[in-house]
């Protein structure tokens, strides 16, 4: 156990709708990475927030975004989905700003499926 | 921009063999370097890494050795066995605070008894 917590761990919707992620990170890490998972696209880096700020912005569409609340939980929102949205979304955390040699925490995903 | 390029798999091995999966990476700078394992149902796990030119970072029998010449870092394992089916991912890491972890694709180590 990562002691990274992710929820639901299954979605199935609809295209055109929107979603919402949960992560809790491990206690005491500051810093939250949105990660999506798909067979073509391999792992692909979303963004990332540390203590409530962006901190760093990989491929994240338009049409998502994301959000770390004072007790650290994040939050990454899909809409207007479509079927290629479909994919594992990995959180992970660590302890900092995520420094060169810095250990990624990672929760067992939430599966989404859009129909 | 960096990006990491793994051997594609699926690798197929019987029990006690060897294992080799090769990555390479192209990266400004001089970035440090992991391999995460992901086991069925579950998250990624940071296996080994190495953050110099020359460190060997090893773990549960699997090492890896960071070659800045070939700008290469292949994971091996001289015995495998069926618990170390999963997929493996290797990544890099810049120099700075706050840059991601960048994955390749992720290879799947199938071992047979």
């Amino acid at each position: 156990d990562s002691g990274v917590t992710q929820t639901p761990k299954h979605l199935i919707t609809a295209t055109g709708q929107r979603v919402t992620l949960r992560c809790s990170p491990r206690s005491g890490d500051l810093s939250v990475y949105w990660y999506q998972q798909s067979l073509d696209q391999g792992l692909q880096f979303l963004i990332q927030y540390y203590n409530g700020e962006e901190r760093a912005k990989g491929n994240i569409l338009e049409r998502f975004s994301a959000q770390q609340f004072p007790d650290l939980h994040s939050e990454l929102n899909l809409s207007s989905l479509e079927l290629g949205d479909s994919a594992l979304y990995f959180c992970a955390s660590s302890p900092q700003t995520g420094l060169a040699n810095e250990k990624l925490f990672f929760g067992s995903g939430t599966q989404l499926s859009v129909l | 921009g960096d990006s990491v390029t793994q051997m594609e798999g699926p690798v197929t091995l019987s029990e006690e063999a060897f294992l080799t999966i090769n990555c390479t990476y192209t990266a400004t700078g001089y970035p440090s370097l992991f391999w995460y394992v992901q086991y069925p149902g579950e998250g990624l796990q940071l296996l080994l890494k190495a953050t110099k030119a020359d460190d060997k970072g090893s773990n549960k029998g699997f090492e890896a050795t960071y070659r800045k010449e070939t700008t290469s870092f292949h994971l091996e394992k001289g015995s495998v066995q069926v618990s170390d089916s999963a997929v493996y991912f290797c990544a890099l890491s810049g120099v700075q605070a706050g840059t991601a972890l960048i994955f390749g694709k992720g290879t799947t180590l199938s071992v047979s008894s």
